[in-house]
């Protein structure tokens, strides 16, 4: 299994521009999570998704869209590129189970410049 | 939203060296991960551990949910040890939005 990759590793964007940031996971799970991470700092949750078709907002949602069209995908797009969304993104997944079980593999990170 | 802390938010080690590192939590938790993001800056799982003890070669961590804290124990550290240590929390009462701690940035040194 590949795990949880993403797609690109690099993206330098001006100011107004939108891209779509790929993740894809192998694994299964119907979990799937989108995180940014600020220098320095810890993570915080921008989307979230528990199966195809649902999508839900995390702590930090301004700024972006996501959908989730198949089991294995879930895209997170920027629509009007911002200096403050610079930061590197990790995609996640999992596979809840038994007693709360809901144990998170992430990918291995997008790094975004916004000039 | 649940907090977490974590300490020290620094800690430099000599080779061979032991440490403690805590992670205290505001709220009842669901779930509780302890990762390692290296130098290069990949996220690896260390345990999945919202309580008890688990032990996975020099490395070791318990959680005491009803006290709110964990606790992960690095032993005879190594340089590749160095990185930053994440606790992250799956609040009870919150599902699937879980909360990272700032880390603790470890150093070991030869």
């Amino acid at each position: 299994n590949a795990g949880v990759t993403q797609t690109p590793k690099f993206r330098i964007l001006k100011i107004g521009q939108s891209m779509t940031l790929q993740c894809t996971q192998d694994m299964n799970h119907n979990y799937m999570y989108w995180y940014r991470q600020d220098p320095g700092m810890g993570l915080k949750l921008i989307y979230y998704s528990v199966g195809a078709g649902i999508t839900d907002k995390g702590e930090v949602p301004n700024g972006y869209n996501v959908s989730r069209s198949t089991t294995e995908d879930f895209p997170l797009r920027l629509e009007l590129a911002a200096p403050s969304q610079t930061s590197v993104y990790f995609c996640a997944s999992s596979l809840p189970g038994l007693a709360g079980y809901n144990e998170q593999f992430f990918g291995p990170g997008t790094r975004l410049t916004v000039l | 939203g649940i907090q977490v802390e974590q300490s020290p938010p620094d800690l430099i080690l000599q080779e061979g060296a032991n440490s403690t590192l805590r992670c205290n939590f505001s709220d009842s938790v669901n779930n509780l991960q302890w990762f390692h993001q290296n130098p290069w800056g990949q996220l690896i799982n260390l345990f999945y551990i919202p309580s008890g003890t688990k032990q996975n070669g020099r490395l070791s961590a318990t959680t005491v949910a009803t006290e709110r804290y964990s606790l992960l124990y690095i032993s005879s550290s190594q340089t590749t040890d160095s990185g930053v240590y994440f606790c992250a929390v799956e609040s009870g009462y919150n599902n699937n939005d879980m909360r990272f701690g700032a880390g603790t940035r470890l150093t070991v040194k030869p």
